[in-house]
């Protein structure tokens, strides 16, 4: 089956941009979701496809496709984005998959 | 808005089955996959399975010998149900609204994305 590589965690100052990868063949097909999740809730979509943000997600967050690798990028980071962060793609045999998930920590 | 609302049994002994069922408020049953993920205590998501209005479905191959997703489209309810558990199935559980976006570029992209998901329900496996 297929996977999804993220960096365990990743620390970020005040008010600076942060960018969190993930990697794995899929993305090189289908391209990524992103899904924010704070201690005791449930995850949050925050970014899909190509450029497509959800309603009531702050402009801050975007994302990027290269090869195998989607990325997703917090310009001028807040206090409240502090959290985990998961990738997910679908994968060639119709099954669905999530990357490990990346600790986001705002300084 | 579009809700879903899960609930289930929380404590199971192994070897028992977990059964859990989804209701969704607010949305078109048909339109969409309806999927179940969980999360084992300070880990990361993983993806059980899903299902649509015609009762197709996709499984994980690692949980496929153990796992059923069937729905009942006249209460708009999916439901979950794993065999055999042990402490390894100990884990939050949430449903979700797996949806789809075809966008035209240069080419015909395709969006998988999880938009809405459920509150969680926790369950533990233990002797």
């Amino acid at each position: 089956s297929s996977e999804l590589i993220q960096d365990p965690a990743v620390s970020v100052a005040l008010g600076q941009t942060v960018r969190i990868t993930c990697q794995g063949d899929s993305l090189r097909t289908y391209y990524a979701s992103w899904y924010q999740q704070k201690p005791g809730q449930a995850p949050v979509l925050v970014f899909y496809g190509k450029n497509k943000r959800p309603s009531g997600i702050p402009d801050r967050f975007s994302g990027s496709s290269s090869g195998n690798t989607a990325s997703l990028t917090v310009t001028g980071a807040q206090a409240e984005d502090e959290a985990d962060y998961y990738c997910h793609s679908r994968d060639s045999s119709d099954n669905h998959v999530f990357g490990g998930g990346t600790k986001v920590t705002v300084l | 808005q579009v809700q879903l609302q899960q609930w289930g049994a929380g404590l199971l002994k192994p070897s028992e089955t977990l059964s859990l069922t989804c209701a969704v408020y607010g949305a078109s049953f048909s339109d969409y996959y309806w999927s179940w993920i969980r999360q084992p205590p300070g880990k990361g998501l993983e993806w059980i399975g899903e299902i649509n209005h015609s009762g197709s479905a996709n499984y994980n191959p690692s949980l496929k010998n153990r796992v059923t997703i069937s729905l009942d489209t006249s209460k708009s309810q999916f439901s979950l149900k794993l065999s055999s558990v042990t402490a390894a199935d100990t884990a939050v559980y949430y449903c979700a609204r797996r949806n789809f976006l075809m966008v035209i570029d240069i080419f015909y992209d395709y969006y998988y994305f999880m938009d809405v998901w459920g509150q969680g329900t926790t369950v533990s496996v233990s002797s």
